[in-house]
């Protein structure tokens, strides 16, 4: 199975920070990356598909990109509503692995 | 609208059984890869299985295989999770999720509220 690492596990920010986070495939994956974002008691929305591309109703701020085994999810100037926790999805070959996930706290 | 309910969570003992389903509406699930996602609590959110739309295709994660049969009924427009020798460790809250990303064009992604199994005696 493919194994994804997610990092960092959490990180401290303020608002109108540029925050990143990054999924690292243990294969080849080409594009197969989603993004997720869940809210405490809530359950996950996708942000991104296809490693970049922004589903529709999301703010531009947010923003994937990679390929092949490496991936960030950036989000261009935090808001409150962004404080969240992030996941990253592989889904190569019908299968799907989550990331640990990113959790995203105020400083 | 398009919803999905899942029911069948319970306390059950280590090594019991749980059928869990998903009833799917506003939509007809034969057309869509289904999946279930679990999360323990306080944890990540962890695949544990998918299923192409006519059933022929099922895949599982590692630690479930040999113990979960995942099947649909799409005359029923619903999808089911057989558990079987259940673990502590099975214990977490089960969505059921179309999540668009397995059918060719992507479509959006909609998920459950989740039905909550905890394994323990």
């Amino acid at each position: 199975d493919i194994q994804v690492t997610q990092s960092p596990s959490a990180m401290s920010a303020s608002i109108g920070d540029r925050v990143t986070m990054t999924c690292r495939a243990s294969q080849d994956i080409s594009i197969y990356l989603a993004w997720f974002q869940q809210k405490p008691g809530k359950v996950p929305k996708r942000l991104i598909y296809r490693a970049s591309s922004l589903e529709s109703g999301v703010p531009s701020r947010f923003s994937g990109s990679g390929s092949g085994t490496e991936f960030t999810l950036t989000i261009s100037g935090l808001q409150p509503e962004d404080f969240a926790t992030y996941y990253c999805l592989q889904h190569h070959n019908y299968r799907g692995t989550f990331g640990q996930g990113t959790k995203v706290e105020i400083k | 609208e398009v919803q999905l309910a899942e029911s069948g969570g319970n306390l059950v003992q280590p090594g019991g059984s749980l059928r869990l389903s998903c009833a799917a509406s506003g939509f007809s699930i034969s057309n869509y890869w289904m999946t279930w996602v679990r999360q323990a609590p306080g944890k990540g959110l962890e695949w544990v299985a998918n299923i192409n739309p006519n059933g022929a295709e099922k895949y599982y994660v590692d630690s479930v295989k040999g113990r979960i049969t995942l099947s649909r009924d799409n005359a029923k427009n619903a999808v089911f999770l057989q558990m079987n020798s259940l673990r502590a460790e099975d214990t977490a809250l089960y969505y059921c999720a179309r999540l668009g990303l397995f059918d060719g064009p992507v479509s959006s992604d909609y998920w459950g509220r989740g039905t909550q199994v905890t394994v323990s005696s």
